[in-house]
């Protein structure tokens, strides 16, 4: 089973609609979660971090849920700059819940929003 | 001027050459680290650095080696490049220190397309 795991689409939407992408991730002991953006070609940018409670950041939300080690993002009202890969982003911790430092990424799902 | 700085940006060579792939910060981290990332496999770690006298082996290390030369410096070498070696390399940095303080955010270089042939 690969440590994180998404489901790499492409998923096609008409601009406005919501869509949402999963994420679930093997180390019960990870502590730190993230969706990134990455647009074609370049380097991959963090969109925002995934807190216990969820959290919002205007279009997006964000979902943890630890106990079913499973993230979300939610995008609504979709535009054409939503257009890109968007990773799913997993830290590691060591027994004592320090943080490794060490990032495992998702393979990505691909959105495409069209007019 | 970028924040993560990554030369060459494109590269072509042959097999068994030796390559080097530079990496200079101007963020002032402590980490830095070096990522290929490959269609269909996402991005994979191969080596990372937590300061200049810390170096340690990702989950892709072999046939790669670093030298972290300054705070601000992380070179990525291939000593004999082989055709599966080719990909896009991204080299990354992030702050020290605690969870709650945006430690583990990765800031990224604009990447490197390396092609072996």
């Amino acid at each position: 089973r690969k440590e994180v795991e998404q489901d790499p689409g492409p998923f096609n939407v008409p601009e406005g609609a919501t869509v949402a992408f999963n994420c679930t991730y093997s180390n019960s002991a990870s502590q730190s979660f993230f969706w990134y953006r990455q647009d074609c070609r370049k380097e991959p940018k963090l969109l925002m971090s995934v807190y216990s409670s969820g959290n919002e950041d205007g279009r997006f939300t964000a979902q943890l849920n630890r106990a079913s080690q499973y993230i979300s993002l939610l995008i609504r009202d979709s535009k054409l700059s939503d257009s890109a890969t968007y990773l799913c982003v997993v830290n590691k911790a060591n027994a004592g819940g320090t943080s490794y430092g060490k990032l495992t990424f998702g393979q990505g799902t691909i959105l495409t929003v069209h007019p | 001027d970028a924040d993560v700085t990554q030369t060459p940006r494109n590269r072509i060579t042959k097999t068994g050459k030796r390559i080097m792939l530079e990496c200079s910060q101007t963020k002032g981290h402590d980490r830095m680290y070096w990522y290929r990332q490959d269609p269909g496999l996402g991005l994979r770690l191969i080596y990372y650095s937590f300061d200049v006298k810390d170096i340690n082996k990702g989950e892709i290390s072999d046939g790669y080696s670093v030298s972290r030369q300054a705070q601000a410096k992380f070179s990525l070498s291939l000593e004999s490049a082989i055709p599966n070696q080719t990909a896009l390399y991204f080299c990354a940095t992030s702050d020290s220190g605690r969870e709650s303080a945006g430690a583990n955010v990765l800031t990224f270089g604009a990447g490197s397309r390396l092609t072996v042939l």
